[in-house]
């Protein structure tokens, strides 16, 4: 079965600095990757998605990430953080669609 | 969450009572799941509702765990005889059309402890 590591449970940034939140993940088929953030106080939202094609793939709030596979990740990059990006994210990775496994999420916390 | 409904957003019950979650999502949506968040976990597949199809269970942890999906719409969470290490935030999630080409619409969940 496939599941996912976040390296990172807590980063900590000033804001406007630059930012990478790690994942790696295991499967023995071919996966579809997810970001989601969680603002606090909220759900869980969709930031983007790798399902096929260009292996960076663009998502919500000036987030990106790129699909590695032969390094089995999908780090998640932010050239300049704002204090409004402080939130809970979430990698998860799905090989059937339908049952989509979550890593235990990094927390980001951007200072001013 | 936008879409999806939770009810109680917070639960305390002592162990060994039961409990029911309630997951109230707007009508249309086909695909409905059921996720666990513990304290330093990520998120826990529990169940996994699509269409009239039989119910994808292979998460729940346990035969104290079921749940159900009453026409097509609301769907309840039943954890019976609750123990201490089922207090947790549960999620509930729906989709277009179930798969992952339909993002997942997250509720803003129910904690439970369990004391």
């Amino acid at each position: 079965a496939q599941s996912v590591t976040q390296l990172d449970s807590q980063v900590p940034v000033f804001e406007e600095a630059p930012v990478e939140l790690r994942c790696n993940y295991s499967s023995s088929v071919s996966v579809y990757l997810f970001w989601y953030v969680q603002y606090p106080n909220q759900g869980l939202q969709l930031l983007l998605k790798y399902l096929s094609g260009s292996t960076l793939v663009k998502g919500i709030n000036g987030f990106e990430a790129e699909f590695n596979k032969s390094q089995t990740s999908f780090h998640l990059r932010k050239p300049s953080v704002h204090i409004s990006d402080t939130a809970e994210y979430f990698c998860a990775v799905s090989d059937d669609g339908n049952d989509m496994r979550f890593g235990a999420g990094t927390r980001l916390t951007v200072k001013p | 969450g936008a879409g999806v409904s939770q009810s109680p957003s917070n639960k305390v019950t002592e162990k060994g009572k039961d409990v029911e979650l309630r997951c109230d999502p707007i009508s249309g949506h086909t695909a409905l799941y059921w996720y666990r968040q513990s304290l330093g976990q990520g998120l826990e597949f529990l169940i996994y509702f699509q269409g009239n199809s039989a119910p994808d269970k292979s998460g729940l942890p346990s035969d104290r765990f079921s749940a159900e999906r009453t026409g097509g719409s609301v769907s309840t969470l039943t954890i019976q005889r609750t123990q201490q290490e089922d207090s947790a935030v549960y999620l509930c999630a729906i989709s277009d059309g179930g798969g992952f080409n339909s993002p997942l619409h997250f509720g803003n969940g129910t904690r439970l402890t369990v004391t």
